[in-house]
């Protein structure tokens, strides 16, 4: 299975202000899923970030809030904009195995707390 | 979009007892349901997976089995042991999660009891 890190692993942040976090995996792959999960909660699909293209949002997830940047097929960041305390989350990203496999496998996670 | 119901939200066994979690899609073209396990401040594990042609599919204690008519999975867990305790996240997923995005369910908390 491939090799995720993300960075930072969690951060405490003031609200009103901005928190880009890092997915890097240790091979190419033309897919890269950024996931939320709330206190407690399931995860729940950001935004599908592709290399060469503007991601893909989920229904409640916008541009402004949540830029993604994906400059190559190993690295992709996620932007938290103006953070409110309900953005108190785990950030996670994930990564298909790639082939005829269908797995997908997950960072270790960002835990993002805002005051 | 897809909506994936999970079921039960805690389920809390004995050892050596069997452990099952169901959950339902509404969406007949999802053809890919994997099961994830999460620990405590961990990132959330694929144990077992399931595709639409197939009916059943065992791995050890684990088994998944999946109803396409009915629009059902299921996860069984058998033999349980305390370090089995976690919480169980089911998924669907239209085309295979490499070309996908996976929809979750809403988890279950499985305590396995000493």
């Amino acid at each position: 299975s491939a090799v995720i890190s993300q960075k930072p692993s969690r951060d405490i942040c003031q609200r009103g202000t901005s928190l880009t976090i890092q997915c890097q995996v240790d091979s190419q792959v033309t897919m890269m899923f950024w996931y939320r999960q709330q206190p407690g909660q399931s995860l729940t699909l950001i935004a599908t970030a592709n290399q060469g293209s503007e991601a893909t949002y989920e229904s409640g997830f916008v541009i402004d809030k949540f830029p993604i940047s994906r400059p190559n097929l190993t690295f992709s960041t996620l932007t938290v904009s103006n953070m409110s305390p309900e953005d108190s989350s785990i950030y996670l990203c994930s990564v298909p195995a790639g082939g005829y496999r269908n797995e997908q496998f997950f960072g270790p996670g960002t835990r993002l707390t805002v005051l | 979009g897809e909506n994936v119901e999970q079921h039960p939200s805690t389920l809390s066994v004995q050892e050596g007892d069997s452990a099952v979690i169901k959950c339902t899609y509404s969406d007949s073209a999802s053809n890919y349901f994997p099961w994830y396990k999460q620990e405590l401040g961990k990132r959330p594990q694929l144990i077992i997976d399931i595709r639409s042609n197939v009916g059943e599919k065992k791995d050890q204690r684990i088994a998944v089995t999946l109803n396409k008519t009915a629009k059902h999975f299921s996860l069984h867990i058998t033999e349980t042991q305390p370090e089995d305790s976690a919480v169980y996240f089911c998924a669907a997923s239209k085309y295979g999660a490499s070309y996908g995005k996976l929809t979750f369910g809403q988890g279950t908390i499985l305590t396995v009891h000493p």
